[in-house]
């Protein structure tokens, strides 16, 4: 079974709107990290933004938020005034505390294309 | 600037051919991951290191390995090449490595082409 998944394979979003992208994850451990990495068509993987399974808050880095819903197995990434320079792949990616403990498992990604 | 560096940028070689990724981790970072991104796979953890040993292992083939150095920088070695071969290589590194709330930072990545 897919331990992260991402359903969107592309979205479109305007300029100055906000976009938001989905990410159900599968784990029976109850310490894990989710985390959300950017990858431009230059191809380097930019970190974004981590939320932790017992943070109460949802995360927050300046436009980028986290919609952390720990009961549905979801953090969607919230993306405000989308910009011509988010568009770009983005990753939803799981490490768990258990296990191979160390490595990330990523979905498959989103493709957001921002327009004018 | 994730801060981690990786070389080369780009590496084109043949097939049976063996060739060597290089990795320098973040000021810090003990840890060094090595990921492999490709189309029909997508991103696969392959290995990672912690402060010159081996903690884990992922999808790596035995043809490939690894190494990390007593200056933290890594190497992941390739050999025997395959078509099959040609991805975008990424190291990673995180500061301790074994929490679940162990960033990891991604270097520029190496493209391997393999004719």
């Amino acid at each position: 079974a897919q331990k992260i998944t991402q359903t969107q394979p592309g979205m479109f979003v305007q300029e100055k709107e906000a976009v938001t992208l989905d990410c159900t994850y599968d784990t029976s451990d109850p310490s894990y990290g989710l985390f959300w990495y950017k990858q431009p068509s230059s191809g380097e993987m930019i970190f974004l933004i981590y939320q932790g399974s017992y943070d109460q808050q949802n995360a927050t880095e300046g436009r980028y938020s986290l919609n952390f819903q720990k009961a549905r197995k979801s953090a969607n990434l919230v993306i405000s005034a989308s910009q011509l320079g988010d568009s770009a792949m983005y990753f939803c990616a799981m490490r768990e505390a258990t296990g191979t403990a160390s490595k990330l498992t990523f979905g498959t990604g989103t493709r957001l294309q921002v327009t004018l | 600037d994730s801060g981690v560096t990786q070389t080369p940028k780009h590496l084109i070689t043949a097939t049976g051919q063996r060739v060597t990724l290089r990795c320098s981790p973040r000021s810090g970072d003990l840890s060094v991951y090595w990921y492999q991104q490709s189309l029909d796979q997508g991103l696969q953890f392959l290995i990672q290191y912690y402060n010159g040993e081996e903690r884990a292992k992922g999808n790596i083939l035995e043809r490939f390995s690894a190494q990390q150095f007593p200056d933290l920088h890594s190497e992941l070695n390739l050999s025997s090449l395959e078509l099959g071969d040609s991805a975008l290589y990424f190291c990673a590194s995180s500061v301790e490595g074994s929490m679940w709330t162990d960033t990891q930072y991604f270097g520029p990545g190496t493209r391997l082409t393999v004719l």
